[in-house]
């Protein structure tokens, strides 16, 4: 079963507008971190925005912030006031314990996103 | 160098090849992951280490094969690869995945690997 779940494939902005990225999670575990990473055309994968299942509040870091709703499993991320730089691929992720106890992040199928003048 | 590197960033190989990726983290972080990204599908985890233990196997066929000497280093040794093979691979590293609720993964830039 899917646990993250991204639903859109492609999203397109102006520049200077806000825009969210909607990510969906599944898990049974009472303690779960959320991660955004941006992937830009050259491959490399850029870390965004860490949120804590325990965090009362919405993570920020800069332009990005995390809505972040429990009872929905969601955690959506916004970027505020676009720039042509933030047109690339948009990853969730959630980090998972495995049968060794240790963790590692299982990653949803991505966003493109494409800022236009 | 600063972060996480990897060489080469690309690499053509014919099947009967064989050859390896390398990885390197400057970070000072005591795990590190290899994972593949192909066309259309999620990254998929390969392997983990933890403080130059493997901890993960993700069922990776035996063409596939880690080392991970020390824990600023990873290899990905290939041999005998398969078209289907071709992919980016991406190492990542974090300080500690035991009991550390923000263990954040820093990605090196991959290596685009192209198997005829």
């Amino acid at each position: 079963a899917q646990k993250i779940t991204q639903t859109q494939p492609g999203m397109f902005v102006q520049e200077k507008e806000a825009v969210t990225l909607d990510c969906t999670y599944d898990t049974s575990d009472p303690s779960y971190g959320l991660f955004w990473y941006k992937q830009p055309s050259s491959g490399e994968m850029i870390f965004l925005i860490y949120q804590g299942s325990y965090d009362q509040q919405n993570a920020t870091e800069g332009r990005y912030s995390l809505n972040f709703q429990k009872a929905r499993k969601s955690a959506n991320l916004v970027i505020s006031a676009s720039q042509l730089g933030d047109s690339a691929m948009y990853f969730c992720a959630m980090r998972e314990f495995m049968n060794s106890g240790y963790s590692t992040l299982t990653f949803g199928k991505g966003t493109m996103l494409l800022v236009s003048p | 160098e600063t972060g996480v590197t990897q060489t080469p960033r690309h690499l053509v190989m014919g099947m009967t090849n064989k050859k390896s990726l390398k990885c390197e983290q400057h970070l000072g972080h005591n795990a590190m992951y290899w994972y593949k990204q192909s066309a259309k599908k999620p990254l998929e985890l390969m392997f983990v280490y933890n403080f130059k233990e493997q901890t993960e196997n993700n069922s990776v066929p035996s063409r596939f094969s880690p080392e991970c000497p020390n824990s600023s280093h990873l290899f990905l040794h290939l041999h005998t690869l398969q078209p289907e093979d071709s992919a980016l691979y991406l190492c990542a590293s974090s300080q500690d995945t035991a009991g550390v609720e923000a263990d954040t993964q820093y990605f090196g830039p991959g290596t685009r690997l192209t198997v005829l």
